[in-house]
Parts: C-alpha cells; structure tokens; sequence
C-alpha cells in the first residue's frame, strides 16, 4: 500500500495535447511538490501547494484538501515535456513519493 | 555556484565495504534532505536536517546508515557495510524552511 498513488503511470501525447497528471494520497499533509525528472537528469521541483492552483506557464497544478487529490495539467504539450512527473506530499516530519508518471510528448 | 552539490557522483564499492557521500546544499538554505531512489522508483525519504539537527529519520534508514550535518552547512551520509540492495541513486535537497526544496545530481552506487 502505498501513501500515494499516480495515474497514469505512462501516457503518451501528441504535440500540443492537453495533459492532465492525478495524484492521490492517504495521509494528512501540510503541503504537497510536483516535481519533474528528466532521463539521466535531475529533479527539479515543478510546484508546492497547500490549497488552490498555481500556474507557472503552461503548467497548472491543483489541490483539493477535502478529497485528497492533486492534479498536474500542462497545456500545448512539447516534446521538452517529456520527463517523469512525482508527486510528493509532506505530512510534517515525512515525505512520500509516488512512483511517477512517465510521459512522452511526440512531435 | 548556487545550486546543490554532491560528490562523488558516481560510486561503486564492493560489498562490506563502507562508503560516504556529501552534500552541499545552498548556503542560505537551513534545511537539508536526504532520499534514496532506485530505477523505477520514485525517491524514498530517508532522513532531514534542520540546521544541525537531525529532525527526523525513515525506518528505512537501518542502523548501517548514518548522517550527519556537523556545522548546518554541508552533510555526510555513510553507508557501513554495504549489501547489494543499497545500490541506488541518493539524491540531497535543501530548502529555505519548509519552501520549494532544490535537488542534488545525486549519488549513484553501486554495490558489487
């Protein structure tokens, strides 16, 4: 059983898709990252939301608190998103990581 | 430089032997974490810092693991007697507080 859960765990896109990235967890937690990794690369943190939306160019993420969901959406999709997308929530003196969403943006 | 720094980058080390790897965080940064990630995986945390102070451990940290961050600036983690299962990525971040953690190039091991 694991504190979080991604869906899907691999998506393939065209160029210019809309992408939508879930993430689902257990636990309570005070804040929650998104967080990209490229192959080879390292990781780069993406987001980190309490509650709400946050948007950083084409890429939107959401939380809801009550549900204990986040979702990740990036709009007009590039191949330079491809990357694995983690989740990761911090309940106050733990981080749990999902195991990632692969995607892979075609031209 | 202002990013996160980790030496060695790569590591292979035969079983039993022991092996420490550093983390340079940001310098501003009072927080410093350590995971682990193998392939296919997301990263596991494994313990943090807050200034010298090690807050908290992951009871995947068995006793062979040990960290430490001496003067709140740079911090060791050593495995002793290394198995086959630690092979991994081991990545460090640091973070001003509880804010966007920044990320290491990591450590790969590899145990023989």
């Amino acid at each position: 059983k694991n504190e979080v859960e991604q869906s899907p765990q691999n998506l393939t896109a065209q160029e210019g898709e809309f992408i939508t990235i879930n993430c689902s967890y257990s636990v309570g937690i005070s804040a929650l990252h998104w967080l990209q990794q490229h192959p080879g690369g390292g990781i780069v943190s993406l987001f980190m939301l309490s509650s709400g939306k946050k948007k950083h160019g084409r890429l939107i993420a959401t939380i809801n608190i009550q549900e204990k969901h986040s979702s990740l959406h990036i709009t007009a999709s590039h191949p330079r998103d491809s990357a694995v997308y983690i989740c990761a929530v911090y309940t106050g003196n733990q981080f749990y990581f999902g195991t990632g969403t692969s995607l892979t943006v075609i031209p | 430089d202002t990013g996160v720094s980790q030496n060695p980058r790569h590591k292979i080390t035969k079983r039993g032997q022991n092996v420490t790897f550093r983390c340079d965080p940001i310098s501003e940064h009072n927080r410093l974490y350590w995971y682990r990630q193998t392939l296919g995986q997301g990263p596991e945390f494994l313990t943090y810092f807050q200034n010298e102070a090690q807050l908290e451990k992951s009871r995947l940290l068995s006793d062979r693991f040990s960290a430490e961050r001496p003067k709140g600036s740079f911090s060791t983690l050593e495995i002793q007697r290394t198995e086959q299962g630690d092979s991994a990525m081991y990545l460090c971040a640091s973070s001003l507080g509880v804010g966007t953690q920044y990320f290491g190039p990591g450590t790969r091991l590899t145990v023989l």
